[in-house]
């Protein structure tokens, strides 16, 4: 089975609200990724975090990793419509990705 | 740019028939991969390549054959074993171990007609 597994698998929110997804993973790893993916279309790398790194941020997105939970968090600040899509999360020692988490941002 | 192509991007399939599926990246990746999604579903690994003239079967790869003769080129053909191919399909490429996440192209939509 895939090293990282996203939650929840689905989440609704209304615009200007923040989004919140986590990952669990299995093993040790160098660093984790998450990607976002529009509905029909491929994934696009979002952010990067490496495994000495706690807490990253990139626009609206922060990302935190705790290592000793083998746990990511993606915080997606003040949504937008356009935030509607799923969310990948995966690590740099497997090439399987999860079921995702569908995010919706209402209007 | 650099980045990994797919095509078609739609296509038609009568049932019995092989078909091929292209995938071409110019961002000098040694390692591919090809994912399989069906609606409203997570990505699962057909196969993959980590070096040229070689590649490995992922969780699903019956029904399904790849090549590897060209770092830049991992087509996919989708055989008549296959039994149920309608689905969206997308490769991906990576430097060795993936040290920045994976490129992915933008997809092949399949349908059985």
């Amino acid at each position: 089975s895939q090293q990282g597994e996203e939650d929840p698998q689905a989440l609704s929110i209304q615009e200007g609200e923040n989004a919140t997804m986590n990952c669990s993973y299995k093993t040790s790893i160098n660093n984790l990724q998450w990607y976002r993916q529009n509905s029909g279309r491929g994934l696009v790398h979002l952010i990067l975090i490496r495994s000495n790194e706690r807490e990253k941020h990139s626009g609206r997105l922060r990302v935190t990793l705790d290592t000793s939970k083998k746990s990511s968090s993606l915080l997606i600040t003040a949504s937008r419509a356009a935030d509607t899509a799923s969310y990948f999360c995966a690590t740099d020692n497997d090439m399987r990705f999860g079921a995702g988490t569908r995010l919706t941002v209402k209007p | 740019d650099g980045g990994i192509t797919q095509s078609p991007k739609y296509l038609f399939r009568k049932e019995g028939q092989n078909v091929t599926l292209s995938c071409e990246q110019n961002l000098n990746h040694d390692a591919m991969y090809w994912y399989r999604q069906d609606p409203g579903q997570g990505l699962r690994l057909i196969y993959y390549s980590q070096i040229v003239n070689d590649f490995q079967k992922g969780d699903i790869a019956e029904g399904y054959s790849v090549s590897r003769e060209k770092k830049e080129s991992f087509p996919l053909t989708v055989t008549s074993a296959q039994k149920n191919p309608t689905a969206f399909y997308l490769c991906a490429s990576s430097p060795t171990g993936a040290p920045g996440g994976y490129t992915f192209g933008s997809g092949t939509r399949l349908t059985v007609v």
